[in-house]
């Protein structure tokens, strides 16, 4: 699997959009894009996933760049909730010894009032 | 749904103990799989499964054994239990599908060997 880089931490306030980065330069032609994040310890949450086109879910939406080498989550008017660390993760869409989801350390969301 | 629930949500372990972390899910998925996650870091793939009777090795399996006698059940068991296997332990289901890849992850079971 491609590997993502991905700053440490973010801050933003609230009610104002998110818009977290991930690089992925050595991506492959059938690896897609997965963003999940993990509350205080909870366990992960998938966000939403994409292949090349931009995508868009009642959470989040993702941007992929036309050459597919980075992207971007945008949680479009973030709320304390949404802090939390977001991992962003490349991988080809299907399970067993591949489908296991390779986490980085993500990037620490802090969503202040 | 309950989707995925793991039992205890904490225990506390001599060394040389054993135990079995439980964990179920009722969304009828396929896949399987059992993380841990070291403080600070991301996780890492201990044991996953295709089906019942079939399991497979993962990043990190040593010390660590499982089962899958069933769809529902993946039970995750520590045979002698020493102070590297403290970590928090996530269970994960998926629908194994090609293009229904979705992880779904329980609440975790926060391990402490001392």
């Amino acid at each position: 699997d491609a590997k993502t880089t991905q700053p440490p931490s973010m801050d933003c306030a609230e009610g104002r959009a998110a818009n977290l980065p991930c690089n992925h330069s050595t991506i492959s032609g059938n690896e897609y894009v997965y963003w999940y994040r993990q509350i205080h310890s909870q366990g992960p949450q998938y966000i939403i996933h994409g292949l090349k086109n931009n995508e868009t879910n009642e959470m989040a939406s993702l941007i992929i760049t036309e050459d597919r080498k980075s992207s971007t989550l945008i949680l479009p008017h973030a709320t304390l909730r949404d802090t939390a660390v977001y991992y962003c993760i490349v991988r080809v869409n299907y399970g067993g010894s591949q489908g296991n989801l390779i986490f980085g350390k993500g990037t620490k969301l802090s969503v202040k009032p | 749904n309950a989707g995925v629930t793991q039992t205890p949500k904490f225990r506390i372990l001599k060394i040389g103990q054993s135990m079995t972390l439980q964990c179920a899910q009722d969304m009828n998925h396929n896949y399987m799989y059992w993380y841990r996650q070291d403080p600070g870091m991301g996780l890492k793939l201990i044991y996953y499964s295709v089906g019942a009777g079939i399991t497979d090795k993962g990043e990190v399996p040593n010390g660590y054994n499982v089962s899958r006698s069933t769809t529902e059940d993946f039970p995750l068991r520590l045979e002698l239990a020493a102070p590297s296997q403290t970590s928090v332990y996530f269970c994960a289901s998926s629908q194994g599908r090609a293009g229904q890849e979705t992880q779904y992850f329980g609440p975790g079971t926060r391990l402490l060997v001392l």
